[in-house]
């Protein structure tokens, strides 16, 4: 089975600073993809970024990035000089086989 | 180019009554998901299509659900004899086949 863990349920941080969210996955398999969603409080989910295993590099979209640790199944996301907009629900997410799997997503609030 | 749409936004039901809730992925889009979402919880992957046929229905939980998408672009979730438990928000996500999903905002499902 494949399965998504995100250990910390709330988180909060200053304007202008960054934080770390956390997610681990547990698959058997060697080639998959992995994404970090946002859903604000308005409920649309969109993507934030993206990284495929087969990769070393980690993926890194303005001021998102990620630490992908492949042998230690981690998936963390770094956001950098953080906004009032970036407050909402950040899920991880792996993919196989076509079929999405989420974890149960971290509450962020970003604090003026 | 719209987004993915849901119908109804909201949809308040008696239990054991049926209700369908309508998809319109976006154009072009081969690949539909349905997700069923919880308070305070991450989404939970239900079914999704290559064009007309289910590529995986495994997340279905029980046959009171049902889903179709008959011509290949929109797609309606059936669900016969509502329960309380029913209720939930339900997510519906199209993909070009790039691992990226592009979510509809929802459909709040109220079952009293």
């Amino acid at each position: 089975a494949q399965t998504v863990t995100q250990s910390q349920p709330e988180m909060s941080v200053q304007e202008a600073e960054t934080v770390t969210l956390s997610c681990t996955y547990d698959t058997s398999e060697s080639n998959y993809y992995l994404f970090w969603y946002k859903q604000p409080p308005s409920r649309q989910m969109i993507l934030v970024i993206r990284q495929e295993a087969y990769k070393q590099q980690n993926a890194t979209e303005n001021r998102f990035s990620v630490n992908f640790q492949k042998a230690a199944k981690s998936f963390s996301l770094k956001i950098s000089d953080s906004q009032l907009g970036d407050t909402a629900m950040y899920f991880c997410a792996f993919m196989k086989g076509g079929k999405l799997i989420f974890g149960q997503g971290t509450e962020l609030s970003v604090k003026p | 180019g719209a987004g993915v749409s849901q119908t109804p936004s909201n949809k308040v039901t008696e239990k054991g009554k049926y209700v369908e809730l309508r998809c319109d992925p976006i154009s072009g889009h081969t690949a539909l998901y349905w997700y069923r979402q919880s308070l305070g919880q991450g989404p939970e992957f239900l079914i999704y299509f290559q064009g007309t046929g289910a590529a995986d229905d495994s997340g279905l939980p029980n046959d009171r659900f049902f889903a179709v998408r008959p011509e290949g672009s929109v797609s309606t979730l059936k669900i016969q004899r509502t329960e309380r438990g029913d209720s939930a928000v339900y997510l519906c996500a199209s993909s070009i086949g790039t691992g990226e999903l592009f979510f509809g905002p929802g459909t709040r499902l109220t079952v009293l």
